[in-house]
């Protein structure tokens, strides 16, 4: 069966920290996807990883992917506040002749000022 | 630019009774796809679809549920007989290029704000 497991599932921090959300999965793929979701609302394309070693910043976050080792992280630098949401990644993966996207449970980031 | 539309964004039903979910995609993007998700879990894959054409169902429940995507106007998800376990959100997202052609961003998928549909 193909998973893709976020850790950890529930993160609340402190502003100012450091920390790093993973996301593994357990097929070949060459594209991952991370996406942000606040309560009640869409998702937000924040970034795609094509290609082992990728690695990819945005303000305060930052993430990368070993294809080899089939695992992605999200860093989060000097938190704030306003960070606060639901993190999922994606992982693109062929089904029979098809590709489709498998999601992560999430994992619900709350930073405390 | 408009983005992904859908409507309507909250929709109670009694079980037994038909749900109808609209998705109007990025203006330009022929390839709409739709999810489901339950609460506090990710998105599940249920359909992708090309104008008049149904590229991949696998995630569809066999019965009950159906999805299309008409020439003129929004895709659209059905759901007869709705029954409490369909209470979910519904999301759709949009993308501009065939899902097969693998260019570097040509299938990122934006998505709508959802359909939260919640079944008495």
């Amino acid at each position: 069966e193909l998973k893709v497991e976020q850790n950890p599932l529930f993160l609340s921090m402190q502003e100012g920290k450091n920390y790093t959300i993973y996301c593994n999965y357990s097929t070949t793929s060459d594209r991952l996807y991370w996406y942000r979701q606040d309560p009640g609302k869409s998702l937000e394309s924040l970034f795609v990883l094509l290609s082992n070693g990728a690695v990819k910043q945005e303000g305060r976050l930052m993430a990368s992917l070993d294809t080899k080792a089939r695992l992605s992280t999200l860093h989060i630098t000097a938190a704030v506040h306003d960070l606060s949401a639901t993190y999922f990644c994606a992982v693109d993966t062929p089904m029979d002749s098809n590709y489709q996207l498998i999601w992560g449970a999430g994992t619900k980031l709350i930073i405390k000022p | 630019n408009a983005g992904v539309m859908q409507n309507p964004r909250h929709l109670v039903r009694r079980r037994g009774q038909e749900a109808r979910l609209r998705c109007s995609p990025v203006k330009g993007h022929s390839h709409v796809y739709w999810y489901r998700q339950l609460p506090e879990e990710g998105l599940k894959f249920m359909v992708y679809l090309q104008k008049e054409n149904i590229i991949d169902e696998s995630g569809m429940p066999k019965e009950r549920f159906s999805a299309e995507f008409p020439k003129e106007g929004p895709s659209i998800l059905r759901i007869q007989q709705v029954v409490r376990g369909d209470s979910a959100a519904y999301f759709c997202a949009s993308s501009p290029q065939f899902r097969y052609a693998r260019g570097p961003l040509s299938d990122e998928q934006f998505f709508g704000p959802g359909t939260r549909l919640t079944v008495l």
